[in-house]
Protein backbone atom coordinates (compact mmCIF):
# COMPACT_ATOMS: atom_id res chain seq x y z
CA UNK A 1 0.00 0.00 0.00
CA UNK A 2 0.73 3.42 -0.02
CA UNK A 3 3.67 4.79 2.49
CA UNK A 4 4.79 8.45 3.41
CA UNK A 5 7.59 9.28 5.88
CA UNK A 6 8.58 12.47 7.05
CA UNK A 7 11.72 13.40 9.72
CA UNK A 8 9.81 14.29 13.30
CA UNK A 9 11.74 17.02 14.04
CA UNK A 10 13.18 20.53 13.00
CA UNK A 11 14.44 23.08 14.96
CA UNK A 12 15.38 26.49 12.98
CA UNK A 13 16.55 29.68 14.26
CA UNK A 14 14.20 32.54 13.83
CA UNK A 15 14.49 34.16 10.05
CA UNK A 16 16.35 31.41 8.64
CA UNK A 17 14.95 28.85 6.07
CA UNK A 18 13.07 25.75 6.96
CA UNK A 19 13.24 22.50 4.66
CA UNK A 20 11.11 19.37 5.71
CA UNK A 21 11.77 16.73 3.94
CA UNK A 22 8.89 14.08 2.40
CA UNK A 23 9.44 10.71 0.83
CA UNK A 24 6.19 8.59 -0.79
CA UNK A 25 5.90 5.23 -2.08
CA UNK A 26 3.34 5.21 -4.38
CA UNK A 27 4.07 5.84 -8.39
CA UNK A 28 0.75 6.80 -9.12
CA UNK A 29 0.33 9.10 -6.97
CA UNK A 30 -1.08 12.48 -8.65
CA UNK A 31 -1.27 15.19 -6.22
CA UNK A 32 0.45 15.78 -3.42
CA UNK A 33 -0.03 18.21 -0.68
CA UNK A 34 1.37 20.01 2.67
CA UNK A 35 -0.79 20.94 5.43
CA UNK A 36 -0.21 22.49 8.75
CA UNK A 37 -1.61 21.80 11.53
CA UNK A 38 -1.57 23.79 14.92
CA UNK A 39 -1.99 22.75 18.56
CA UNK A 40 -5.36 21.76 19.04
CA UNK A 41 -6.21 22.32 15.57
CA UNK A 42 -7.26 21.09 12.68
CA UNK A 43 -5.38 20.80 9.21
CA UNK A 44 -4.27 24.28 6.84
CA UNK A 45 -3.88 23.48 3.38
CA UNK A 46 -0.70 25.03 2.70
CA UNK A 47 0.08 24.06 -1.29
CA UNK A 48 -0.25 21.39 -3.46
CA UNK A 49 1.94 20.56 -6.51
CA UNK A 50 0.80 18.35 -8.90
CA UNK A 51 2.85 15.02 -9.77
CA UNK A 52 3.61 16.32 -13.56
CA UNK A 53 5.45 19.64 -11.67
CA UNK A 54 8.81 19.46 -10.31
CA UNK A 55 8.49 22.87 -8.61
CA UNK A 56 5.85 25.34 -7.01
CA UNK A 57 6.17 28.86 -5.08
CA UNK A 58 3.46 30.69 -3.15
CA UNK A 59 4.97 33.24 -1.27
CA UNK A 60 7.11 31.40 1.28
CA UNK A 61 6.72 28.53 0.38
CA UNK A 62 8.63 26.44 -1.83
CA UNK A 63 7.92 22.74 -3.00
CA UNK A 64 9.93 20.93 -4.86
CA UNK A 65 9.17 17.30 -6.18
CA UNK A 66 11.40 14.83 -7.76
CA UNK A 67 9.31 12.37 -9.05
CA UNK A 68 11.94 9.80 -10.09
CA UNK A 69 12.94 10.08 -6.32
CA UNK A 70 9.46 10.55 -4.86
CA UNK A 71 11.02 13.17 -3.04
CA UNK A 72 8.88 16.45 -1.47
CA UNK A 73 10.52 19.04 0.18
CA UNK A 74 8.93 22.38 1.53
CA UNK A 75 10.92 25.69 1.72
CA UNK A 76 9.84 28.14 4.20
CA UNK A 77 11.93 31.60 3.58
CA UNK A 78 12.21 33.86 6.59
CA UNK A 79 10.92 31.24 9.05
CA UNK A 80 8.87 33.04 11.59
CA UNK A 81 7.91 31.82 15.19
CA UNK A 82 4.24 31.39 14.04
CA UNK A 83 5.69 29.04 11.88
CA UNK A 84 6.01 26.54 14.36
CA UNK A 85 3.78 23.59 14.01
CA UNK A 86 3.26 19.88 12.85
CA UNK A 87 3.66 19.70 9.04
CA UNK A 88 2.37 16.68 7.19
CA UNK A 89 2.90 15.67 3.92
CA UNK A 90 0.29 14.02 2.25
CA UNK A 91 -0.23 12.18 -1.03
CA UNK A 92 -3.09 11.01 -3.23
CA UNK A 93 -4.06 9.85 -6.03
CA UNK A 94 -6.83 10.56 -9.03
CA UNK A 95 -7.72 6.97 -9.63
CA UNK A 96 -10.55 4.59 -8.86
CA UNK A 97 -11.88 3.82 -5.68
CA UNK A 98 -8.82 5.84 -4.19
CA UNK A 99 -10.39 8.83 -6.00
CA UNK A 100 -9.78 11.70 -3.15
CA UNK A 101 -8.57 9.63 -0.02
CA UNK A 102 -5.11 11.53 1.29
CA UNK A 103 -2.38 9.15 2.56
CA UNK A 104 -0.61 11.64 5.10
CA UNK A 105 2.80 11.35 6.57
CA UNK A 106 3.61 11.36 10.22
CA UNK A 107 3.93 14.82 10.68
CA UNK A 108 7.04 16.92 11.26
CA UNK A 109 7.35 19.24 14.01
CA UNK A 110 8.61 22.44 13.25
CA UNK A 111 10.17 24.08 16.25
CA UNK A 112 11.25 28.04 15.95
CA UNK A 113 13.81 29.96 18.13
CA UNK A 114 13.25 33.39 18.45
CA UNK B 1 -9.83 29.25 0.40
CA UNK B 2 -12.69 27.52 1.67
CA UNK B 3 -13.91 26.90 5.38
CA UNK B 4 -14.97 23.46 7.13
CA UNK B 5 -16.78 23.59 10.89
CA UNK B 6 -17.47 20.83 13.17
CA UNK B 7 -19.64 21.19 16.68
CA UNK B 8 -18.87 20.26 19.31
CA UNK B 9 -15.73 21.35 19.25
CA UNK B 10 -15.60 19.19 22.51
CA UNK B 11 -17.37 16.56 24.18
CA UNK B 12 -17.40 14.57 27.55
CA UNK B 13 -19.54 11.82 27.57
CA UNK B 14 -20.06 9.06 29.74
CA UNK B 15 -19.04 5.17 28.68
CA UNK B 16 -22.37 3.71 27.03
CA UNK B 17 -23.56 6.67 25.38
CA UNK B 18 -23.86 8.05 22.02
CA UNK B 19 -22.65 11.16 20.81
CA UNK B 20 -22.66 13.21 17.04
CA UNK B 21 -20.03 15.30 15.50
CA UNK B 22 -21.19 17.05 12.48
CA UNK B 23 -19.27 18.66 10.08
CA UNK B 24 -19.87 21.71 7.45
CA UNK B 25 -18.97 23.09 4.56
CA UNK B 26 -20.11 26.73 5.24
CA UNK B 27 -19.22 28.67 1.50
CA UNK B 28 -19.02 25.76 -0.89
CA UNK B 29 -21.07 22.50 -1.53
CA UNK B 30 -18.98 19.01 -0.59
CA UNK B 31 -20.40 15.90 -2.29
CA UNK B 32 -17.56 14.17 -0.78
CA UNK B 33 -16.23 14.45 2.86
CA UNK B 34 -13.86 12.39 4.85
CA UNK B 35 -14.12 11.58 8.75
CA UNK B 36 -10.04 11.03 10.46
CA UNK B 37 -8.71 9.92 13.45
CA UNK B 38 -6.02 11.20 15.77
CA UNK B 39 -4.21 10.16 18.26
CA UNK B 40 -1.83 12.32 20.56
CA UNK B 41 1.89 13.37 18.38
CA UNK B 42 0.33 10.71 15.79
CA UNK B 43 -0.29 11.39 12.13
CA UNK B 44 -4.60 11.03 10.87
CA UNK B 45 -6.12 8.12 9.91
CA UNK B 46 -8.86 7.91 7.44
CA UNK B 47 -11.54 5.92 9.20
CA UNK B 48 -14.54 6.07 6.47
CA UNK B 49 -15.30 8.35 3.09
CA UNK B 50 -19.14 9.99 2.99
CA UNK B 51 -20.90 10.37 -0.07
CA UNK B 52 -23.67 12.40 -0.16
CA UNK B 53 -26.55 10.47 -1.07
CA UNK B 54 -25.01 7.13 -0.86
CA UNK B 55 -23.66 4.86 2.11
CA UNK B 56 -20.22 5.84 3.54
CA UNK B 57 -17.02 3.82 2.77
CA UNK B 58 -15.11 2.46 5.65
CA UNK B 59 -11.95 1.79 6.35
CA UNK B 60 -10.58 -1.37 6.98
CA UNK B 61 -10.76 -2.50 10.79
CA UNK B 62 -13.39 0.92 11.35
CA UNK B 63 -16.52 -1.04 13.06
CA UNK B 64 -19.54 0.93 10.89
CA UNK B 65 -22.06 0.27 13.32
CA UNK B 66 -19.84 1.78 16.32
CA UNK B 67 -19.34 4.50 14.04
CA UNK B 68 -22.24 5.52 11.59
CA UNK B 69 -21.80 8.46 8.99
CA UNK B 70 -24.68 10.11 7.25
CA UNK B 71 -24.11 12.60 4.75
CA UNK B 72 -27.19 14.35 4.43
CA UNK B 73 -27.17 16.81 2.50
CA UNK B 74 -24.30 18.71 0.33
CA UNK B 75 -23.17 21.01 3.12
CA UNK B 76 -23.29 17.93 6.48
CA UNK B 77 -22.03 15.03 7.07
CA UNK B 78 -22.52 13.87 10.39
CA UNK B 79 -20.44 10.95 12.53
CA UNK B 80 -21.91 8.99 15.70
CA UNK B 81 -20.23 7.32 17.74
CA UNK B 82 -22.37 4.55 19.02
CA UNK B 83 -22.28 3.21 22.68
CA UNK B 84 -19.13 4.78 23.47
CA UNK B 85 -16.20 3.41 25.68
CA UNK B 86 -13.23 5.28 27.03
CA UNK B 87 -11.37 3.78 24.28
CA UNK B 88 -12.69 5.67 21.57
CA UNK B 89 -11.53 8.88 22.95
CA UNK B 90 -9.22 10.67 20.59
CA UNK B 91 -9.25 13.74 18.12
CA UNK B 92 -11.90 12.98 15.44
CA UNK B 93 -11.07 15.80 12.63
CA UNK B 94 -13.59 15.88 8.74
CA UNK B 95 -12.42 17.02 5.51
CA UNK B 96 -14.76 18.22 2.76
CA UNK B 97 -13.09 17.82 -0.67
CA UNK B 98 -13.56 20.67 -3.21
CA UNK B 99 -13.10 20.07 -6.55
CA UNK B 100 -10.66 17.00 -7.90
CA UNK B 101 -8.03 17.96 -5.75
CA UNK B 102 -8.48 20.61 -3.00
CA UNK B 103 -9.81 18.95 0.66
CA UNK B 104 -9.95 21.29 3.29
CA UNK B 105 -10.05 20.76 6.83
CA UNK B 106 -12.42 21.02 10.19
CA UNK B 107 -11.10 22.50 13.16
CA UNK B 108 -11.60 18.95 14.80
CA UNK B 109 -13.64 17.38 17.95
CA UNK B 110 -11.83 16.31 21.08
CA UNK B 111 -13.87 13.20 21.97
CA UNK B 112 -13.30 12.18 26.09
CA UNK B 113 -15.46 9.36 27.44
CA UNK B 114 -15.40 8.80 31.19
Amino acid sequence: GEDVEQSLFLSVREGDSSVINCTYTDSSSTYLYWYKQEPGAGLQLLTYIFSNMDMKQDQRLTVLLNKKDKHLSLRIADTQTGDSAIYFCAESNAGGTSYGKLTFGQGTILTVHP
Amino acid sequence: GAVVSQHPSRVICKSGTSVKIECRSLDFQATTMFWYRQFPKQSLMLMATSNEGSKATYEQGVEKDKFLINHASLTLSTLTVTSAHPEDSSFYICSARKGPYEQYFGPGTRLTVT
